[in-house]
């Protein structure tokens, strides 16, 4: 069964927040969150991650349920090179699980 | 800095067959990770390593071989090419595990027939 689970597909219009959300029902303690997006054709590139608390950088913020049992990664203005597959991934036993990820359009 | 490479990027093999894919990075990392990703899905994990000379299995393990023997390199073997292992493969290197980001390579599209 998939550790994370995320919709499918999502929209925003260009320069707008975008909110992906994931649901990580299955989370212990000690696994944390990361999230990276994958153009096409190409490899995934990091993003974010977290552990407890909410984490912010250059590309996104991500805001972790106080259950923490979902987190949502948050694009402040989407841009069109924001376009892209977004996995949510929890790393627990050395390993990172990948879910099957949201393909964001963004819409000029 | 070349970051994390990958050889070959396209390989056509015939049931059976084997070969080894390879991955290289220059970041000095510890840890690297062979992962695939099948059409539509998100990628899975099939062997990882945390140090020279180390292996460990991942999630999809069956079917596939690999090896650290120097820091910088983590090969990918398969023995006897399977249709079920047409897949595109990533390669990624970490300098630790959960606290850091990885950096993946461009990927090398298996087909076998």
């Amino acid at each position: 069964d998939a550790k994370t689970t995320q919709p499918n597909s999502m929209e925003s219009n260009e320069e707008e927040p975008v909110h992906l959300p994931c649901n990580h029902s299955t989370i212990s303690g000690t696994d944390y969150i990361h999230w990276y997006r994958q153009l096409p054709s190409q490899g995934p590139e990091y993003v974010i991650h977290g552990l407890t608390s909410n984490v912010n950088n250059r590309m996104a913020s991500l805001a972790i349920a106080e259950d923490r049992k979902s987190s949502t990664l948050i694009l402040h203005r989407a841009t069109l090179r924001d376009a892209a597959v977004y996995y949510c991934i929890l790393y627990t036993g050395n390993q990172f699980y990948f879910g099957t990820g949201t393909s964001l359009t963004v819409i000029p | 800095n070349a970051g994390v490479t990958q050889t070959p990027k396209f390989r056509v093999l015939k049931t059976g067959q084997s070969m080894t894919l390879l991955c290289a990075q220059d970041m000095n990392h510890e840890y690297m990770y062979w992962y695939r990703q099948d059409p539509g899905m998100g990628l899975r994990l099939i062997h990882y390593s945390v140090g020279e000379g180390t292996t460990a299995k991942g999630e999809v393990p069956d079917g596939y071989n690999v090896s650290r023997l120097k820091k910088q390199n983590f090969l990918l073997g398969l023995e006897s090419a399977a249709p079920s292992q047409t897949s595109v493969y990533f390669c990624a290197s970490g300098r630790d595990s959960q606290y850091n980001e990885q950096f993946f390579g461009p990927g090398t599209r298996l087909t076998v027939l």
